[in-house]
């Protein structure tokens, strides 16, 4: 099946830093979305970009289909930001769910 | 906007007890879904459910797990004797009818699963 990666696993930044997340995938994909998993565990959707680009504050994503990739920047990143974020994939192949990246776990120091 | 609504929140119970984990989806959704996570892993599909029937399930989706949707509003994840590894985040997820449209899918809150 279609394999999901992100990079970096851990990222660790002091506030006010800018950083960029990345998740490749292994196969074409029909959806795309970007998830924040906040310290009491909800998914909290930032964005539905099964292409092109979005913005949303200090938060964008850019997803290029056809090379199979997916980033979400974050600028002046706050300390709420912390938390893991994931990236979620429905595989083009026609089964109908999504299949989770491995998220990159983010930490911001005041 | 709409919400996908999970009960309870938290839940503990002991092994081998039977669990009902509750989901209310978007109301004009008709693909529902139930994803597991696991503490410090990723989120991992359990199982679709579309016109009254499961569409895809998972290994992890054994006898032991059923799915229902008792009446018109809500979506239900059984577990019929829990066991300690069944302890984690139960998230439930819909999405729209239209399969020719690009969508996108709306979580629920999670319910926290613990078994002692």
């Amino acid at each position: 099946g279609i394999q999901v990666e992100q990079s970096p696993p851990d990222l660790i930044l002091q506030e006010g830093a800018n950083s960029t997340l990345r998740c490749n995938f292994s196969d074409s994909v029909n959806n795309l979305q970007w998830f924040h998993q906040n310290p009491w565990g909800q998914l909290i959707n930032l964005f539905y970009i099964p292409s092109g680009t979005k913005q949303n504050g200090r938060l964008s994503a850019t997803t290029v289909a056809t090379e199979r990739y997916s980033l979400l920047y974050i600028s002046s990143s706050q300390t709420t930001d912390s938390g893991v974020y994931f990236c979620a994939v429905e595989p083009a192949s026609g089964t109908y769910k999504y299949i989770f990246g491995t998220g990159t776990r983010l930490k911001v120091l005041a | 906007e709409p919400e996908v609504t999970q009960t309870p929140s938290h839940q503990v119970t002991q092994m081998g007890q039977e669990v009902i984990l509750r989901c209310v989806p978007i109301s004009n959704h008709l693909y529902f879904y139930w994803y597991r996570q696991i503490l410090g892993q990723k989120v991992e599909f359990l199982v679709s459910f579309y016109n009254n029937e499961i569409s895809e399930k998972s290994e992890i989706f054994d006898d032991q797990f059923s799915v229902e949707r008792p009446d018109g509003s809500n979506f239900t994840l059984k577990i019929r004797s829990t066991k300690l590894e069944d302890s984690a985040m139960y998230f439930c997820a819909s999405s729209e009818q239209d399969r020719a449209i690009p969508y996108g899918y709306t979580f629920g809150s999670g319910t926290r699963l613990t078994v002692v």
